[in-house]
């Protein structure tokens, strides 16, 4: 089955420690996205991805990292430097960018304790 | 930094009853998407406008794009507790990402 896939779906970590959420997809495309959604709120987009080995921020890096270096993977780490980074976070990609249809994965929801 | 507007930001309604989502914005739009996202769950797509004036219907939804395209709306006929969850609209911004409404959750009462 072609899809995207996020690991793992909960995530409990210490204030101060670094995370990195997986997001794998098996669909060739060669856009990948990484958003943030808050309770009730809409999608906010971190950072994305045209093609591997490159990636530009999106409205709210900050805090956050990224790197592409296989077409089919785009992990995102969480540093200790987000303020806030409990939340829910969708990786998607496309088969280009802009006006193409996006995939989403299940989601990672990260809480911080 | 180019947005959309989407409204109502909540609607709760009668099963049975009509609902219609609206997205705005203030410069003319190359396309729009529309998404749905179930509670717990991730957004999935549900069709894209291009042209002026597009109508796309599936079975009860119905999917508008303005003649201007500044506008777009999504109308579902006689609602049912499947349909309940956020309904978000998105264009192809000037680079490669896309940009989302901030949605409208749609709950429908049995």
């Amino acid at each position: 089955d072609g899809g995207i896939t996020q690991s793992p779906k909960y995530l409990f970590r210490k204030e101060g420690q670094n995370v990195t959420l997986s997001c794998e997809q098996n669909l060739n495309h060669d856009a990948m996205y990484w958003y943030r959604q808050d309770p009730g709120q809409g999608l906010r987009l971190i950072y994305y991805s045209q093609i591997v080995n490159d990636f530009q921020k999106g409205d709210i890096a900050e805090g956050y990292s990224v790197s592409r270096e296989k077409k089919e993977s785009f992990p995102l780490t969480v540093t200790s430097a987000q303020k806030n980074p409990t939340a829910f976070y969708l990786c998607a990609s496309s088969t280009s960018g802009g006006a193409t249809e996006q995939f989403f994965g299940p989601g990672t929801r990260l809480t911080v304790l | 930094g180019q947005q959309v507007m989407q409204i109502p930001q909540y609607q709760h309604v009668q099963e049975g009853e009509d609902f219609t989502t609206y997205c705005n914005s203030s410069t003319t739009l190359s396309n729009i998407q529309w998404y749905k996202q179930r509670p717990g769950g991730h957004p999935v797509f549900l069709i894209q406008l291009v042209k002026s004036g597009e109508v796309k219907k599936q079975k009860r939804l119905t999917f508008q794009f303005g003649e201007a395209k500044k506008n777009s709306s999504l109308h579902i006929t006689a609602t049912q507790t499947t349909d309940v969850g956020t309904y978000f609209c998105a264009f192809g911004g000037s680079s490669y990402k896309l940009i989302f409404g901030s949605g409208t959750r749609l709950l429908v009462r049995p």
